[in-house]
């Protein structure tokens, strides 16, 4: 079966600017979740949906914002970008169960300059 | 909250060596533990899990025992190769309207010929 697609794969953006990055989950899976990679922090949790809802937020400022759609397909944007948000960002998609994994893709990683 | 403390690296062994990585954690109610590997460039792929105690999670000859007493899920190999060259995450999850993993640091493994 397919996995989880994130688009784009690589972005370079300008501080000050705004960004969204797509991710696709595997079907079936309900629960879409982001995470922020970086050398110094390591990974990061930055929220979770399922069914359309937000259920759980990481601890990063407003800036940081997503939804996740009807058909399971989850965005994440970030606005006002600064030079500390560059990152690989990982999303994971799930069905959201204790005993369940979290199937991840390859990852957006943004520039900021 | 959660937290998982993962042995720091990096790691650098000889082809057929034996390999321990060591993790423990701390969680709030009784969680599922996992070991992720990223290889360069890559997401996270799924290296085994264990979701109760004394359950022994294994994979292409990687084994880690779930011990809820000293809370700890060590990661072994008996005879690494080149190829087992990458960076190990040690992760917890809780399910439910809480899902998210919590990571630890990773662990940079380099394994020469």
């Amino acid at each position: 079966k397919a996995g989880v697609t994130q688009t784009p794969r690589y972005l370079i953006k300008t501080r000050g600017q705004q960004v969204t990055l797509s991710c696709s989950p595997i079907s079936g899976h309900r629960s879409v979740s982001w995470y922020q990679q970086t050398p110094g922090q390591g990974l990061q949790f930055l929220f979770e949906y399922f069914s359309e809802t937000q259920r759980n937020k990481g601890n990063f400022p407003g800036r940081f914002s997503g939804r996740q759609f009807s058909n399971s397909r989850s965005e994440m944007n970030v606005s006002t970008l600064e030079l500390g948000d560059s990152a690989l960002y990982l999303c994971a998609s799930s069905f959201a169960d204790l005993n369940t994994e979290a199937f991840f893709g390859q990852g957006t990683r943004l520039t900021v300059v | 909250g959660n937290s998982v403390t993962q042995m720091e690296g990096p790691v650098t062994l000889s082809e057929e060596a034996f390999l321990t990585i060591n993790c423990t954690y701390t969680a709030t109610g009784y969680p599922s533990l996992f070991w992720y590997v990223q290889y360069p460039g890559e997401g996270l792929q799924l290296l085994l899990k264990a979701t109760k105690a004394d359950d022994k999670g294994s994979n292409k000859g990687f084994e880690a025992t779930y011990r809820k007493e000293t809370t700890s899920f060590h990661l072994e190999k008996g005879s690494v190769q080149v190829s087992d060259s990458a960076v190990y995450f040690c992760a917890l999850s809780t399910g439910g309207s809480n899902y998210k993993l919590t990571f630890g640091k990773g662990t940079l493994l380099t394994v020469n010929p």
